[in-house]
């Protein structure tokens, strides 16, 4: 299985400044059709999961540009500028190239 | 507006049986490959089953391959998910989700199954 190594566990960050988060996979993450299927999720307390980035890079309806996604292979990073109240929760990456599909294990954002 | 609606959880023993249902309106079900998430209660993301379109495909996590049955009825717009011999590990929220080239972009608000004597 292609294991996501999500960091950090734990983020604190102040309203209004930046945030990065980390996702490396144990193999490349690059589909035979030369498309890399890497996503993010934001999941706030008590609420489903909801797709911010797809395909590393790809703002989902409806997200703020605020929310950006980056990598390539085996790393890719989620940044959040100016952090807002309601980016406050876990953060999740999926990998759906290779069965099984595999989360990250999780990265909580909080207020400093 | 898409919408995914699961029901059928609750409380069921060890060994027992129970089948999940996820009603989808809003979309064009049969156009969608489908597939349920599960989430241990204060844990993360795990998948747990996959199926195509027509349903002739389908694809299992390995600690649920025997036991879970994923399946859809697209004249209902409907994904089920039965799940036999249940353990106190299957305890989790289960959400069906939409996958698609956006990976699982659209989810349920999940409903919860609880195995204990």
């Amino acid at each position: 299985d292609v294991v996501m190594t999500q960091t950090p566990v734990s983020l604190p960050v102040s309203l209004g400044g930046q945030a990065s988060i980390s996702c490396r996979s144990s193999q490349s993450l690059v589909h035979s059709n030369g498309n890399t299927y890497l996503h993010w999720y934001l999941q706030k307390p008590g609420q489903s999961p909801q797709l911010l980035i797809y395909r590393v890079s790809n703002r989902f309806s409806g997200v703020p540009d605020r929310f950006s996604g980056s990598g390539s292979g085996t790393d890719f990073t989620l940044k959040i500028s100016r952090v807002e109240p309601e980016d406050l929760g876990d953060y999740y990456c999926l990998q759906s190239t290779h069965f099984p599909f595999t989360f990250g294990s999780g990265t909580k954002l909080e207020i400093k | 507006e898409v919408q995914l609606v699961e029901s059928g959880g609750g409380l069921v023993q060890p060994g027992r049986s129970l089948k999940l249902s996820c009603a989808a309106s809003g979309f064009t079900f049969s156009n969608y490959y489908m597939a349920w998430v599960r989430q241990a209660p204060t844990k993360g993301l795990e998948w747990v089953a996959y199926i195509s379109t027509g349903g002739g495909s389908t694809y299992y996590r390995d600690s649920v391959k025997g036991r879970f049955t994923i399946s859809r009825d697209n004249a209902k717009s409907t994904l089920y998910l039965q799940m036999d011999s249940l353990r106190s590990e299957d305890t989790a929220t289960y959400y069906c989700t939409t996958v698609e080239i956006k990976g699982f972009a659209y989810w349920g608000q999940g409903t919860l199954v609880t195995v204990s004597s």
